[in-house]
């Protein structure tokens, strides 16, 4: 049972070039989100979903993109990286109800030059 | 709209000392609040969370944490601090839907 699982754990590019994050998990939650991590800044929500077919945008979506065709997985997508995404990416799962905890992955520790 | 302020960057204690984090919320509704902990290079873990009934919450590893809805507070507390608690906390209120709102964390450091 790997719980939540993210990767990779470290990425650099170039900017201008595209990429997608990975996030898995395998406890059949229906809620996951992305959060990106910035210091001084805490933790903000990119993107979310409350199940396969259903995604939102959270605080910060510009510049990211997401799709959830299965429970399982949720992947992030950066379509043109740019130097303001350099940050460090978790991935939250959690079952449906505003009540129960989240899980969060490792995290993705993106750098963009 | 919600947001969740941490006034304090980094707190220093002693072994052995007691601790206290800070976190004020702001949040239309009844308040979901949480306290995470993050150990360097690590994801996050829930230390405690409140969503109603008895104001004072117990966590893991010895953490409790008090809800004050007159000071709009949720301080997180320690009797004793150990070594291994140096770590970074991160206070969150949730929504109905899940989403966290997080302040911008406290920095701990213990001194043997």
């Amino acid at each position: 049972n790997a719980g939540v699982t993210q990767t990779p754990k470290f990425q650099v590019l170039k900017t201008g070039q595209s990429m997608t994050l990975q996030c898995a998990q395998d406890m059949n939650h229906e809620y996951m989100s992305w959060y990106r991590q910035d210091p001084g800044m805490g933790l903000r929500l990119i993107h979310y979903s409350v199940g396969a077919g259903i995604t939102d945008q959270g605080e910060v979506p510009n510049g990211y993109n997401v799709s959830r065709s299965t429970t399982e997985d949720f992947p992030l997508r950066l379509l043109s990286a740019a130097p303001s995404q350099t940050s460090v990416y978790f991935c939250a799962t959690a079952p449906a109800g505003g009540r129960e905890t989240q899980y969060f992955g490792p995290g993705t520790r993106l750098l963009v030059l | 709209a919600q947001s969740v302020t941490q006034p304090d960057i980094h707190i220093t204690v002693s072994e052995g000392a007691s601790l206290e984090l800070r976190c004020n919320y702001s949040y239309g509704a009844t308040p979901y609040l949480f306290w995470y902990v993050q150990s360097p290079g690590q994801g996050l873990q829930l230390l405690l969370k409140y969503f109603s009934g008895d104001t004072l919450v117990q966590g893991i590893k010895g953490f409790e944490a008090e809800f004050k809805r007159s000071q709009s507070s949720f301080n997180l507390r320690k009797p004793s601090v150990h070594w291994s608690d140096a770590a970074e906390y991160f206070c969150a209120v949730g929504t109905g839907a899940n989403n966290l709102f997080f302040g911008t964390g406290t920095r701990l450091t213990v001194i043997p």
